[in-house]
Order: structure tokens, then C-alpha cells, then sequence
């Protein structure tokens, strides 16, 4: 079945580093991509996403591109910040379904 | 705008006893469907409706009920809660059913312990 799996954290970083989060992805049918946020004590909410291959989805500093050929999602932001502290899920929702299916997320933590 | 409403946030049920978590939205969204996360597990589907009066099971169905007598409410029943059970968890919604690209608006969750 369809399934995502991401890197395990947590991922310690200091202010201002490179992150990146790797997200690959199986799926038979053709996937849209996310990557939902969770900061402490809240919600989900959406980051970024992407519908087909070759696309990139951006907010807020983050990036992440769509690769058909390696199956992968991969979050990056190149200067992280304190208040990026969360956990991070990528995530994938295909056409022939309805069912968002999450990786198991990565904590992520920034210290100033 | 209120998004996805969750009640209660937080609920201490004993073995054996029933509750309902509620889930209401008003966005007019087809599409509602219930989460439980788990540390080290992610976010587990459990149940899903893509429109009122249609509700289809998840990942991990067993010992939950729902139903969608309306587009606004999708409340999730634990009809014997059970230890397992304990978790935290979330409904969302989105517009449309069938897309597969729309964006899931999430509630700020229920944290549920049975003891």
C-alpha cells in the first residue's frame, strides 16, 4: 500500500544552519505531496505541498521538490530559526483515494 | 472563522466506559476524517466520510464508530474505551472529496488517557 517514510529525529540544529528533512514516498497512483508543521501543543497545519512531479512547494523559507524518479519530498530551509522548533510530517494524498497518509514525523529543534 | 472545533480538549475515561469526541466544522467541507497520533507512530487514519451520510473506515478502525448525519459534524464514538485507546486525537477536513490535492485543516486536538 501506499506509504511514507522520513527520517528519524530529532534533528538538532544551531540558529541560522541548513536543514533538511528527507521524505520518500511508495504509492500506485500518482501522489500529492505535503509538508504539514506541528508546533507544541497545536494542530497540524499545512507547510508546503506539491501535485505533480517537478514541482516545488514553498513557504515561509522552506522548500521541497517533488522527484517521480527518486520518489522523494525532501524539506530544506537554508537558515533555521528558533521559532522553527516543531515536529515536521510529510505526507502524501493520492487521486484514487481520499486518505492522507503521514510519515511518522521528525522532531526538529533550533538552539539561538 | 472558527475552522475545525474539537471537544473536549482533554478527557480521563476508565476502562469500559463510552465517550464521544465532537468535530464540527464551517467551512462547508465535504470531506471530514479522524486521526490518531501516537508517539513514534505519525498520525493514523481511523475514520473517513467524503460527504454526509458516507463514512468509510481507516487505517485503525477497531473500537471506534462514526457517523455523518450532517456536513458539519463528524463525531468519533469509543463505545469500551481500552488503555490502547490513549492517545491524542485530531479531526480535519477539506473542500472537496476525490482529488486527492486539497489541503487538510486540522483541529487542535482531544488528548484522550484511559486508565
Amino acid at each position: 500500500g501506499d506509504s511514507v517514510t522520513q527520517m528519524e529525529g530529532p534533528v538538532t540544529l544551531s540558529e541560522e544552519a541548513f536543514l533538511t528533512i528527507n521524505c520518500t514516498y511508495t504509492a500506485t497512483g500518482y501522489p500529492s505531496l505535503f509538508w504539514y508543521v506541528q508546533y507544541p501543543g497545536e494542530g497540524l497545519q499545512l507547510l508546503l505541498k506539491a501535485t505533480k512531479a517537478d514541482d516545488k512547494g514553498s513557504n515561509k523559507g522552506f522548500e521541497a521538490t517533488y522527484r517521480k524518479e527518486t520518489t522523494s519530498f525532501h524539506l530544506e530551509k537554508g537558515s533555521v530559526q528558533v521559532s522553527d522548533s516543531a515536529v515536521y510530517f510529510c505526507a502524501l494524498r493520492t487521486y484514487n483515494t481520499d486518505k492522507l497518509i503521514f510519515g511518522t514525523g521528525t522532531r526538529l529543534q533550533v538552539f539561538p | 472563522n472558527a475552522g475545525v472545533t474539537q471537544t473536549p480538549k482533554f478527557q480521563v475515561l476508565k476502562t469500559g466506559q463510552s465517550m464521544t469526541l465532537q468535530c464540527a466544522q464551517d467551512m462547508n467541507h465535504e470531506y471530514m476524517s479522524w486521526y490518531r497520533q501516537d508517539p513514534g507512530m505519525g498520525l493514523r487514519l481511523i475514520h473517513y466520510s467524503v460527504g454526509a451520510g458516507i463514512t468509510d473506515q481507516g487505517e485503525v478502525p477497531n473500537g471506534y464508530n462514526v457517523s455523518r448525519s450532517t456536513t458539519e459534524d463528524f463525531p468519533l464514538r469509543l463505545l469500551s474505551a481500552a488503555p490502547s485507546q490513549t492517545s491524542v486525537y485530531f479531526c480535519a477536513s477539506s473542500h472537496e472529496a476525490g482529488t486527492g490535492a486539497n489541503v487538510l485543516t486540522f483541529g487542535a486536538g482531544s488528548r484522550l488517557t484511559v486508565l
